[in-house]
């Protein structure tokens, strides 16, 4: 079974700095999907970015980018210019095969003015 | 705007007494999930349809059921909440033709047991 690890439950950064959020992951496919998802407070998880494994490109976003180690099973997101409005939960998803998501455990990420 | 709508935005059962959450869809996507989350913990799925297919999740209580009538509406039954039934029910929605696989969720339905 896939299992997703997110080993920051709390990172915090100040307002225009930028965050590393990390996440590993543990799987024997070749072929998968990874994601970063957002959960602000009392509102709706969306979706930040989507790396497919078969590519070698690291996925960018405007501010946020990823790197997508697979060698390492490792997928890290990185915030650049933390606004305010980044303050929320983080989830790091994995999705093989059966359109199912597996999440990790989240990091909550606060941005401090 | 195309959107997963969720009703009630909060709702407030007793122990014991039957609770029914829906989900509504204009995306026309084939896929719909029904996920818990307990405070500040991971999504977990619950089961999902496959257009009309059900899939079960293997340690989800017998207790919980669902519905797809049509490929707009899905509901959340739960025959007899318990507290440990209390949490964020969140219903998503995935369209499997387009090689994305994003899901869209709405913004829950929060469940009170008393």
């Amino acid at each position: 079974a896939q299992t997703v690890t997110q080993s920051q439950p709390e990172m915090s950064v100040q307002e225009a700095e930028t965050v590393t959020l990390s996440c590993t992951y543990d799987t024997s496919e070749n072929n998968y999907y990874l994601f970063w998802y957002k959960q602000p407070p009392s509102r709706q998880m969306i979706l930040v970015i989507r790396q497919e494994a078969y590519k070698q490109q690291n996925a960018t976003e405007n501010r946020f980018s990823v790197n997508f180690q697979k060698a390492a099973k490792s997928f890290s997101l990185k915030i650049s210019d933390s606004q305010l409005g980044d303050t929320a939960m983080y989830f790091c998803a994995f999705m093989s095969y059966g359109n199912k998501l597996v999440f990790g455990a989240g990091t909550i990420l606060r941005v401090k003015s | 705007d195309a959107m997963v709508i969720q009703n009630p935005r909060y709702q407030v059962t007793q122990f014991g007494k039957p609770v029914t959450l829906s989900c509504s869809q204009t995306l026309n996507h084939n896929v719909m999930y029904w996920y818990q989350q307990k405070s500040s913990q991971a999504p977990k799925l619950l089961f999902h349809y496959y257009d009309k297919d059900f899939n079960n999740e293997a340690d989800t209580p017998d207790n919980f059921q669902s519905r797809r009538p049509n490929t707009s509406f899905c509901f959340l039954d739960i025959r007899s909440p318990g507290l440990g039934d209390a949490a964020m029910y969140l219903c998503a929605t995935s369209r499997d033709d387009t090689g994305s696989y994003e899901q869209y969720f709405g913004p829950g339905t929060r469940l009170t047991v008393t």
